[in-house]
């Protein structure tokens, strides 16, 4: 079975310092892999996902990710954080095709953005 | 655009009592899914459904009901609620697999349940 597995459960950062999130995957299969954010009090929102088409994925908010098979990382990195990138990241993995349809998450990091 | 709709957003229920967290999408989608989020434990499937009248056991089932009589709704039914099932809960759709790609995730706002 996929799973993920997130290093570090808190990241601190100055505003403007670059934001480093570590993700590692374990997967039979080629993977999906997914990073999504949660800000305080609301539902998780998709930040970039990787699909096979690109080993470095650029998402919304300035965010991006490269996937590395040789590591089985899927790291997210933003060069210069913002106050409002303080959130839960999560980073999930699911199967390419067949019929498994679950994503797996990982434990999270939270991010405190220092001004 | 509603998405995903969650009621309700806090419950408090006594140990034993069952109840019904709701979850209804207007996207048409074809797959739904319940995660509990618990501190320092990420997001655990608890069911999911690839279409009405289909449902299939996550990695965290037991104490929790569901069904798929709609597209639209999937509620989550807790029988006897107990402590340890106080939680975050999630509702998720999406459009389904192989569909231009990865399969990504709508998520409602979240319900949050105390079990005394």
């Amino acid at each position: 079975a996929q799973s993920v597995t997130q290093l570090g459960s808190h990241v601190s950062v100055s505003e403007g310092a670059l934001v480093l999130l570590r993700c590692n995957y374990s997967s039979s299969v080629p993977p999906y892999l997914f990073w999504y954010v949660q800000y305080p009090n609301q539902g998780l929102q998709l930040l970039l996902k990787y699909t096979s088409a690109a080993t470095l994925v650029k998402g919304i908010n300035g965010f991006e990710a490269e996937f590395k098979k040789s590591e089985t990382s899927f790291h997210l990195t933003k060069p210069s954080a913002h106050m409002s990138d303080a959130a839960e990241y999560f980073c999930a993995v699911s199967d390419q095709g067949g019929d498994d349809y679950k994503l797996s998450f990982g434990a999270g990091t939270t991010v405190t953005v220092r001004a | 655009n509603a998405g995903v709709t969650q009621t309700p957003k806090f419950q408090v229920l006594k140990t034993g009592q069952s109840m019904t967290l709701q979850c209804a999408q207007d996207m048409n989608h074809e797959y739904m899914s319940w995660y509990r989020q618990d501190p320092g434990m990420g997001l655990r499937l608890i069911h999911y459904s690839v279409g009405a009248g289909i449902t299939d056991q996550g990695e965290v089932p037991n104490g929790y009901n569901v069904s798929r009589s709609t597209t639209e709704d999937f509620p989550l039914r807790l029988l006897s609620a107990a402590p340890s099932q106080t939680s975050v809960y999630f509702c998720a759709s999406s459009i389904g697999w192989g569909t231009s790609g990865a399969n990504v995730l709508t998520f409602g706002a979240g319900s949050r349940l105390t079990v005394l």
